[in-house]
């Protein structure tokens, strides 16, 4: 089954407590991209990748990391976590313009 | 700066009739646009596409409008049914596949 997976789907932590966030598309997409979903706000794209070894910010990076060693996997990093980071975030792949999203993971920060 | 708008947070719609989400957009350069379902404690889905060279794409019961000198599209619904229910997304893309995504309309379909 053509998929998206993150892990975890829940996660509460405290501040300053690094965590990674992974995500594993089984498409052979060269394109995945994180984003969060707040309130009133959307989804605002926080990183993107082109391919391995490609990354580039979106619109919302600041306090986020990414890394893309390899195809399928594109985990979110976030080093020292904040209150404002609490949020639901989604990673997704796709070619063109559709993409697949993840399932979503609901990241509280105390 | 939101480039793509969804103004009405919510809406209900009596099973059966139609289901209009609104959705407007600033950036003249953007040449197409997609629509996005989200059940609770799930991902978005795809659900249409249109290009700027078209003003209108039907699949099945939706159909999306596109009405470029107003910068406003609309996706349609005919009939609604409950399992429409969930929010709708409207994005996009600029450049490198990245999607503006519109703030999203909750639709509520009733029995």
């Amino acid at each position: 089954e053509a998929q998206v997976t993150q892990n975890p789907r829940y996660l509460i932590t405290v501040t300053g407590k690094k965590l990674t966030v992974t995500c594993s598309q089984n498409m052979n997409h060269e394109y995945m991209s994180w984003y969060r979903q707040d309130p009133g706000l959307g989804l605002r794209q926080i990183y993107y990748s082109m391919n391995v070894e490609v990354t580039d910010k979106g619109d919302v990076p600041e306090g986020y990391k990414v890394s893309r060693k390899e195809k399928r996997n594109f985990p979110l990093i976030l080093e020292s976590p904040s209150p404002n980071q609490t949020s639901l975030y989604f990673c997704a792949s796709g070619t063109g313009y559709e993409q697949f999203f993840g399932p979503g993971t609901r990241l509280t920060v105390l | 700066d939101q480039q793509v708008k969804q103004n009405s947070p919510s809406l209900s719609v009596q099973e059966g009739r139609i289901s209009i989400l609104n959705c407007d957009y600033t950036n003249s350069m953007f040449d197409y646009f997609l629509w996005y379902k989200k059940y609770p404690a799930e991902g978005p889905t795809f659900l249409i596409s249109i290009s700027s060279i078209k003003d209108k794409n039907e699949d099945g019961r939706f159909t999306v409008f596109l009405n470029k000198s107003a910068k406003h599209l609309s996706l349609h619904i005919v009939p609604s049914q409950p399992g429409d229910s969930a929010v709708y997304f409207c994005a996009a893309p600029t450049g490198a596949n990245n999607l503006f995504f519109g703030t999203g309309t909750r639709l509520t379909v009733i029995p």
